[in-house]
């Protein structure tokens, strides 16, 4: 079945570290890749996605490229700020039977101080 | 577009007591989904339903939850009866095929079971 994997949490960095948060997925076909961040007391909302391999979705300074080769889509960010600390979860869209269903990693909290 | 609309924001009801949580997704979204997130547990996918027909409920804790869409602006989540492991955050989401599935999350419902 498919199943999406990030990388242990929390991550605490100061205000204009470079940010990485791995994830790797396991699916059949050609799954569509997301990521979505959640703030606090909110729900979550997409921040970017790709839809083929080597696809680079990018979003608010946030970028994230679907590597096929590596089963991976990592999120990075060249400089955060403090207003990006939220959780954010991968997540993965296959066809078949789940048509329309989104499978989500464990989410992957991060704050950031000044 | 209001978004998704969820009521009530919170919710505190005692052991044994029924919890109806209600949702209202974007109009003209064909799918809709039902979240729940704990600390312990994560996100978790309920049940989801695609043009008002549930298609999965293999999330469903046990017989006590219960989902319906009557149409298409509205489903409920009933919790009967309710006990304090229920306590979580439970989201509802609604998409639709034309617009890649990118899931539209509402704010929430806090329910808290003492």
């Amino acid at each position: 079945g498919n199943s999406v994997t990030q990388m242990e949490g929390p991550v605490t960095l100061s205000e204009e570290a470079f940010l990485t948060i791995n994830c790797t997925y396991t699916a059949t076909g050609y799954p569509s890749l997301f990521w979505y961040v959640q703030y606090p007391g909110e729900g979550l909302q997409l921040l970017l996605k790709a839809t083929k391999a080597d696809d680079k979705g990018s979003n608010k300074g946030f970028e994230a490229t679907y590597r096929k080769e590596t089963t991976s889509f990592h999120l990075e960010k060249g400089s955060v700020q403090v207003s990006d600390s939220a959780v954010y979860f991968c997540a993965l869209k296959s066809g078949g039977t789940s048509y329309g269903k989104l499978t989500f990693g464990q989410g992957t909290i991060l704050t950031v101080h000044p | 577009d209001a978004g998704v609309i969820q009521s009530p924001r919170h919710e505190v009801t005692e052991m044994g007591q029924e919890v109806t949580l209600r949702c209202k997704p974007i109009s003209g979204h064909d799918y809709l989904f039902w979240y729940r997130q704990t600390m312990m547990r994560g996100l978790e996918l309920l049940i989801y339903f695609n043009n008002n027909v549930p298609i999965d409920d293999s999330g469903m804790p046990e017989d006590r939850f219960s989902a319906k869409m009557p149409n298409a602006s509205f489903s409920t989540l009933k919790i009967q009866p309710s006990e304090p492991r229920d306590s979580a955050v439970y989201f509802c989401a609604s998409s639709n095929a034309g617009g890649s599935y990118e899931q539209y999350f509402g704010p929430g419902t806090r329910l808290t079971v003492t």
